[in-house]
């Protein structure tokens, strides 16, 4: 069994202050870990992914997250928010098929 | 990267209706498909599990009789709405993958419409 926790269902920000999107995960098995954007009426787009290689994963457009076996966390960062940033997130745990978190909101405001 | 496709993006149609939605892999062969459906801000919830040449596996509470699934090929999957319904309205997505079994590549989705 599976599960995955996003801790926010909404999180706002200024533009140019940091991001932090939470995720908690359980999974029986040493899985791997997805953060994707949706931004409206848009398919998902693929940020980053956690694989059992290293630990602090970087991704596209400025994203990194961690992943915390001893916390079981895998949340995601930004340094400082762009207004673009504003979307959906999802945090995804597979171990053999997707679990998806309910997803946060993020807002940038000016 | 991986790219999957979705036809149609959106469609609209009248309720008793069957309505079929095209899932392909565009430059990989995807051993296994899988369907999702999400409702206006929710998060996505998996419909079924189909891989090439065998039956699709449903998750509970979905109907097969009424959501068709085809994955005759390995790029191409289809799922059929079949006697679709107002409530069937929602946004579907596909996602794909390959032989390794690691990363999913999610289509784009398609905006299903029920009147």
């Amino acid at each position: 069994a599976q599960s995955v926790t996003q801790l926010d269902s909404h999180v706002s920000v200024s533009e140019g202050t940091p991001v932090l999107l939470r995720c908690n995960y359980s999974s029986s098995y040493s899985p791997s870990l997805f953060w994707y954007v949706q931004h409206p009426n848009k398919g998902l787009q693929l940020l980053l992914k956690y694989t059992s290689a290293a630990t602090l994963v970087k991704g596209i457009n400025g994203f990194e997250a961690e992943f915390k076996k001893s916390e079981t966390s895998f949340h995601l960062t930004k340094p400082s928010a762009h207004m673009s940033d504003a979307a959906e997130y999802f945090c995804v745990v597979n171990a053999g098929k997707s679990t998806f978190g309910d997803g946060t909101t993020l807002t940038v405001k000016p | 990267g991986a790219v999957v496709s979705q036809h149609p993006s959106w469609v609209i149609c009248k309720s008793g209706t069957s309505v079929k939605i095209e899932c392909r892999s565009l430059d990989f062969q995807a051993t296994t498909m899988f369907w999702y459906r999400q409702f206006p801000k929710q998060s996505l919830m998996l419909m079924a599990t189909s891989n090439e040449g065998s039956k699709a596996t449903y998750e509970q509470g979905v109907e097969k009789d009424k959501f068709l699934i085809n994955h005759a090929s390995l790029t191409l999957s289809t799922l059929t709405v079949t006697s679709a319904h107002p409530e069937d309205s929602s946004f579907y997505i596909c996602s794909a993958r390959d032989w390794g079994g690691g990363e999913q590549f999610f289509g784009p989705g398609t905006r299903l419409t029920v009147l």
